[in-house]
Formats: structure tokens, C-alpha cells, sequence
């Protein structure tokens, strides 16, 4: 089974500063993905950044970017020069390997406040 | 552009109701995804389909069933509606090719609510 836990239920950040959401996971799986999804106000789940375990670099996408530590079984992300409409939740998601495992195991979640 | 849509987008039901939530796809992908969404919960996985005429189930499926018939259809039924299955319900998918990153693209969600 996988597990993901992200500690942050909710976190403040200044705009054009960064921020750091935390993701911890667990799992048996050899190989693994690892998912960011950001949920606004409106509703939709946005795929933000992917991270595979045997990535040799961290993956980025834009402003965002993933501090991936396989040792400590954390995938951090890491929002650069906030803007306002990065206020949303933000989901940490792993996906395992073997056979057909295409499944998702969600974390409850980070809310995200990005003041003005 | 291909997308993945879900109807309806909200819908009012009473308990002991059957529903039916369609979700409809035209990425051509080979897995489809049934989401519930609750607060404090995160999103937990009712059903998915890995192709045509594959069904499996999630870690909440009690009180729901999915068929797949074709490639862009995994409509999700709720057999006798039950207030606890009052919910934000999403349907997602993804392309299906063995080692690739597979992410999962989601539908704009509908609203269930169970009186």
C-alpha cells in the first residue's frame, strides 16, 4: 500500500516570496511516480509537475520545482516568486509501479494563502 | 482539443435514488478514473477501468458499480443513493502505456448532493 502524508493543512506566504508545501510518502514499490496537483477556488484538479524515483535530477516546471530527497521519502515543492492566483490547494499524489498500476493515492492536502 | 468532460455538473438527488454521473473523454486513453472528494479526505478512488470491459475496484466502492463499454465512456452509477455519498466527484484519465509517467487528467468534477 502507498501512502502519502502532507503536514501543511494550510500555509500563508507573502506574493513574490517562495514557499515550500510539504509532501512525505510511503511505499514498497521499486519504482515510483510522484504527482502535484493544484485544486483553485473554482475547482478543477491541475497537473502541476512529475517526478519519477529514478529522475537523476529534480524535476521543474516553470516557477514551480520539486525538491525530491528519495532517502528521506520526500518530494517538497516548491513555489518560486508567488503570485495571488497561486492561492489554491495543492495535492501530493504517488503513483506505484508493477504490472498495470496506474492508480493515484492522494494526500488530504495543503491549503495555500498567498497574501498581497 | 481533446478534453475530458463530466454531466451533470451538479445534481440534487434523494436517498434511495439511483444516479448516474457520466464522464466522456476523447484523449483516446486507455484508463479512466472515478474520484470522491470529501473534506478533510482529500481524493480517494471509487472505481477505475484499465480498457474496454475492465472494471476494478477502489478504495471506497461500496454503494457504486461502473461499466466500460467503449473507449471514452466510464459512467459511474450509484446504485441507492445515501447521504453519505453527498460528495464533489471527479473523473479523470490517462493514457495507459506501461513505464511511461502516466499522468491522470481530470474532468471539471460534479456536485452530488444526497438529501
Amino acid at each position: 500500500a502507498q501512502k502519502i502524508t502532507q503536514t501543511q493543512p494550510g500555509m500563508f506566504v507573502q506574493e513574490k516570496e517562495a514557499v515550500t508545501l510539504d509532501c512525505t510518502y510511503d511505499t514498497s514499490d521499486p519504482s515510483y511516480g510522484l504527482f502535484w496537483y493544484k485544486q483553485p477556488s473554482s475547482g478543477e484538479m491541475i497537473f502541476l509537475i512529475y517526478q519519477g524515483s529514478y529522475d537523476q535530477q529534480n524535476a521543474t516546471e516553470g516557477r514551480y520545482s520539486l525538491n525530491f530527497q528519495k532517502a528521506r521519502k520526500s518530494a517538497n515543492l516548491v513555489i518560486s516568486a508567488s503570485q495571488l492566483g497561486d492561492s489554491a490547494m495543492y495535492f501530493c499524489a504517488i503513483r506505484g509501479s508493477g504490472g498495470s498500476n496506474y492508480k493515484l493515492t492522494f494526500g488530504k492536502g495543503t491549503l495555500l494563502t498567498v497574501n498581497p | 482539443d481533446a478534453e475530458i468532460t463530466q454531466s451533470p455538473r451538479h445534481k440534487i438527488t434523494e436517498t434511495g435514488r439511483q444516479v448516474t454521473l457520466a464522464c466522456h473523454q476523447t484523449w483516446n486513453h486507455n484508463n479512466m478514473f472515478w474520484y470522491r472528494q470529501d473534506l478533510g479526505h482529500g481524493l480517494r478512488l471509487i472505481h477505475y477501468s484499465y480498457g474496454v470491459q475492465d472494471t476494478n475496484k477502489g478504495e471506497v466502492s461500496d454503494g457504486y458499480s461502473v461499466s466500460r463499454s467503449n473507449t471514452e465512456d466510464l459512467p459511474l452509477t450509484l446504485e441507492s443513493a445515501a447521504s453519505s455519498q453527498t460528495s464533489v466527484y471527479f473523473c479523470a484519465s490517462s493514457v495507459g502505456l506501461a513505464g511511461g509517467q502516466e499522468t491522470q487528467y481530470f474532468g471539471p468534477g460534479t456536485r452530488l448532493l444526497v438529501l
